[in-house]
């Protein structure tokens, strides 16, 4: 198995660019989950889904902050315009019932 | 609300001895409570999990946990470290029925040789 594949795995832009992170989650698995973890704040959850489709987005910092799946197999967080402030790794997760999560190796993304 | 707590920023240890990295929780209900590992650049690596059962809990590279009921406790411990041991541990608890977890601030092992 291929595990949980993140593109890009790292990502510099200028603040207020158009930011869009990607996320493959492992076949099978039914539930999926975007995290950011900084030194400051640790590990946040910032929304999950459920068969495509979204349970809880509390943890979206704010409306520049969206995220889609589209299908079983991909889903994207996009930041438009991105902030310095949003700077962090970015990670994806999946699962399915009684399983554990499995993470991908995340993508480092600096806003300068 | 589900939480947990683990109390130490960093744990140092050497090569050999006896490791304990502690978590404790506070949930509503039964607790399903994770260890994850990370290493420097990837992503959390699932260790071991308890959701019922034996209170003693193995898992992978020889890492168990110990959940105490009582003391609301879910420890994380191996008898004899190694160097490669080092990384940065989570605890983590399941919220409710989704399947989300929430996790502890980490808690950095140094195993020195």
């Amino acid at each position: 198995d291929a595990g949980v594949i993140q593109s890009p795995r790292h990502e510099v832009t200028e603040m207020g660019q158009e930011v869009t992170l990607r996320c493959k989650p492992i076949s099978g698995h039914n539930s999926l989950f975007w995290y950011r973890q900084t030194m400051m704040r640790g590990l946040e959850l910032l929304i999950y889904f459920n068969n495509n489709v979204p349970i809880d987005d509390s943890g979206m910092p704010e409306d520049r902050f969206s995220a889609k799946m589209p299908n079983a197999s991909f889903s994207t967080l996009k930041i438009q315009p991105s902030e310095p402030r949003d700077s962090a790794v970015y990670f994806c997760a999946s699962t399915r019932v009684d399983q554990p999560q499995h993470f991908g190796d995340g993508t480092r993304l600096s806003i300068l | 609300a589900q939480s947990v707590a683990q109390p130490e920023d960093q744990v140092n240890v050497a090569e050999g001895n006896p490791l304990t990295v502690k978590c404790t929780y506070s949930v509503s209900g039964n607790p399903y409570l994770f260890w994850y590992v990370q290493y420097p650049n990837r992503g959390l690596q699932f260790l071991l999990k308890y959701i019922t059962g034996d209170n003693l809990v193995k898992g992978s590279y020889g890492f168990e946990a110990e959940f105490n009921k009582s003391q609301t406790s879910f420890h994380l411990k191996k008898p004899s470290a190694l160097v490669s041991d080092s990384a940065l541990y989570f605890c983590a608890v399941r919220d409710g029925s989704q399947g989300n977890l929430i996790f502890g601030k980490g808690t950095k092992l140094s195993v020195k040789p």
